[in-house]
């Protein structure tokens, strides 16, 4: 039973517009979200988190939003840049339990 | 230089025959996992170790051993590769810092295939 949830596996954006990543989950235990991107043939990187306590965490061009009645949260990149183009995993964990579990990830490819 | 290293980055292997992929991470993190990414299904753990000698299964760990002797090493086993266990591997550091687990790093992967 997959805990984390990313149901669009790609996603197209024009360069300069809004793109919006989704990520759901099922376990209510888990209070601390994070954003990976991964390029091809490079392992992923952090970017951006936010902890149960906040709806929204905000870094430069990327922000990312909770709503955790609805266990759901968001990443957006605006504007999107062709830099941007990359799989973005959402992640969540139990602080202070196990590490990090993962989506499956979305494509992200924004088009110049 | 902050990071995580694995090695090899690259192996092809043939069934039955024992290999190990290395990891080590120069953080001092308490936390340690192995990923397994394939297409469509995303980042999987093998194993994770929250401390020196403290190992767990994650959600796939059949056909691997890990061992974690020391903070800084977490290396991956397969006693038996089979065809199956073609995937890129990432290994991944973390701490778990004031009542929140902090961002893992990661390490930049080894592609395995087993024929």
């Amino acid at each position: 039973d997959q805990q984390v949830k990313q149901n669009s596996p790609s996603l197209s954006v024009q360069e300069g517009r809004i793109s919006i990543l989704n990520c759901d989950y099922t376990n209510s235990m888990f209070d601390y979200f994070l954003w990976y991107k991964k390029y091809p043939a490079e392992g992923p990187t952090f970017l951006i988190s936010i902890s149960s306590i906040k709806d929204k965490n905000e870094d430069g061009r990327f922000t990312v939003f909770l709503n955790k009645s609805a266990k759901h949260l968001s990443l957006h990149i605006v504007p999107s840049q062709p830099g941007d183009s990359a799989v973005y995993f959402c992640a969540a964990s139990n602080s202070g339990n196990t590490p990090l579990v993962f989506g499956k990830g979305t494509r992200l490819s924004v088009i110049a | 230089e902050a990071q995580v290293t694995q090695n090899p980055r690259y192996l092809i292997t043939v069934t039955g025959k024992k290999l190990t992929v290395t990891c080590s991470q120069n953080m001092n993190h308490e936390y340690m996992s192995w990923y397994r990414q394939d297409p469509g299904l995303g980042l999987r753990q093998i194993y994770y170790s929250m401390n020196v000698e403290v190992t767990d299964k994650g959600d796939v760990p059949e056909g691997y051993k890990v061992s974690r002797k020391e903070k800084r090493n977490f290396p991956l086993i397969l006693e038996s590769p089979s065809p199956n266990q073609t995937s890129l591997y990432f290994c991944a550091s973390s701490d778990p810092g004031q009542g929140a687990i902090t961002e893992a790093f990661f390490g930049q992967g080894t592609r395995l295939t087993v024929v």
